[in-house]
């Protein structure tokens, strides 16, 4: 079974910086995706960036970006210029590559303060 | 806005009692994923729906049922509820075939058993 691992609880940075979210997992596949979601106190579940195992090169969406090392089954989030906006549990997630889709599988979760 | 919607939004119920959460979703979208998420858990799968099928089961109890219809919109019912079962209800959908991989989820349903 694919499992997904957040080993930091909650992490802080101030306004501006830039911080940086560990994810591990483990598979025996060879055709998945990663996410990361970001979930503010609204509770709603936002897609912040999205990583095809088949890709080499790193997704990046404006001040977010990832590491995503395939071998090592470590997949990371970069926030650069941190904004108070930002603030929220940030989720990392697995998926199978399937046509006719799969579940998504979540690590347990980092809750991100940003400091003014 | 996600495209996927979820009724009700808020939820309060006693004990033994049974209700219908609904969802839909985006337009297109095939897949339908249901996803429970309490204080004390993390998010859990519990089931996915394909085009009507039921195509995977996570950690569903037997109390609690799905179903996806025709015109593709899904409702989770839960029933003999518990004081346990008080958690966040998320729905998400997600197209199936081509790059768009990724799932997109509804507002939730705070469910809350007292």
């Amino acid at each position: 079974a694919q499992t997904v691992t957040q080993s930091q609880p909650e992490m802080s940075v101030q306004e501006a910086e830039t911080v940086t979210l560990s994810c591990t997992y483990d598979t025996s596949e060879s055709d998945y995706y990663l996410f990361w979601y970001k979930q503010p106190p609204s509770r709603q579940m936002i897609l912040v960036i999205r990583q095809e195992a088949y890709k080499q090169q790193n997704a990046t969406e404006n001040r977010f970006s990832v590491n995503f090392q395939k071998a090592a089954k470590s997949f990371s989030l970069k926030i650069s210029d941190s904004q108070l906006g930002d603030a929220a549990m940030y989720f990392c997630a697995y998926r199978k590559g399937e046509t006719s889709g799969s579940r998504l599988t979540f690590g347990e979760g980092t809750q991100l303060t940003v400091n003014p | 806005d996600s495209g996927v919607t979820q009724t009700p939004k808020h939820l309060i119920t006693a004990t033994g009692q049974r209700v219908t959460l609904r969802c839909s979703p985006r337009s297109g979208d095939l897949s339908v994923y249901w996803y429970q998420q309490s204080l004390d858990q993390g998010l859990q799968f519990l089931i996915h729906y394909y085009n009507g099928e039921e195509r995977a089961k996570g950690n569903i109890l037997e109390r609690f049922s799905a179903q996806q219809f025709p015109d593709l919109h899904s409702e989770l019912n839960l029933s003999s509820l518990e004081l346990g079962d008080s958690a966040l209800y998320f729905c998400a959908s997600s197209a199936s075939r081509g790059l768009r991989t990724e799932a997109f989820f509804g507002q939730g349903t705070r469910l809350t058993v007292v």
